[in-house]
């Protein structure tokens, strides 16, 4: 089975902090994708990988980086924490296929509260 | 004043019912189409997906149809059961420079009543 791993399910941090969420991917995958859910909004996409060292900014960049140094990991960093990064935070993962869509492979979520 | 968040919608049903979970798709050129569930405190899992080659897709319980013309996705779950209660998301598949990436509708929070 596909495992994709999430570090932490809670974490509290205080604003201003910096803050890391960590992922781990077993299935070798090229693609990696940090979204963060919010009620009504469903999950809107952060940043992406689609290879080592690589990324891609998604729709809600804004507050935060990525680090890409092996296949199988992907973190997510939020530089300085603000209250209204409060929120679920979803790791997943995907293969390569060039073009064609395929299914992306879910964490079971970090949900991060700034105080 | 108080702000007023936004809320899921919410399909009520009786067990034993047909369940249809409706979704509007933005982009016309989208090839590939996912169902996902997800239960409370966990991450969205795999149900049923279709390619835009095809109308209809089943599975056990799901249907998934695709009417492309007017960019609508339903999911259609068969005698329903207490564990289908999930919020349901259906996402698109969008290729971009060079790149695959899912875009996700809102969600429809199914409960099921017995």
């Amino acid at each position: 089975d596909v495992k994709v791993t999430q570090s932490s399910r809670y974490l509290v941090k205080r604003t201003g902090e910096k803050v890391f969420l960590e992922c781990v991917q077993d299935m070798d995958h090229e693609n990696m994708f940090w979204y963060r859910q919010d009620p009504g909004l469903g999950l809107r996409l952060i940043y992406f990988s689609y290879d080592v060292k690589m990324k891609e900014k998604g729709d809600i960049p804004e507050g935060y980086s990525v680090s890409r140094e092996k296949k199988e990991r992907f973190s997510l960093i939020l530089e300085s924490a603000s209250t209204n990064q409060t929120s679920m935070y979803l790791c997943a993962s995907s293969l390569w296929t060039g073009g064609a869509g395929t299914e992306a492979f879910f964490g079971q979520g970090t949900r991060l509260t700034v105080v | 004043g108080e702000s007023v968040g936004l809320h899921l919608p919410t399909l009520s049903v009786q067990e034993g019912d047909n369940s249809i979970i409706n979704c509007a798709y933005s982009n016309s050129a989208s090839d590939y189409f996912i169902w996902y569930k997800q239960e409370s405190g966990k991450g969205p899992q795999f149900i049923i997906d279709i390619r835009s080659n095809m109308d209809k897709r089943q599975g056990q319980r799901v249907t998934v149809l695709l009417n492309k013309t007017v960019k609508h996705l339903s999911l259609q779950i068969a005698a329903t059961q207490p564990g289908d209660s999930a919020v349901y998301f259906c996402a698109e598949n969008a290729f971009s420079g060079g790149y695959n990436k899912l875009i996700f509708g809102a969600g429809t929070r199914l409960a099921v009543h017995p």
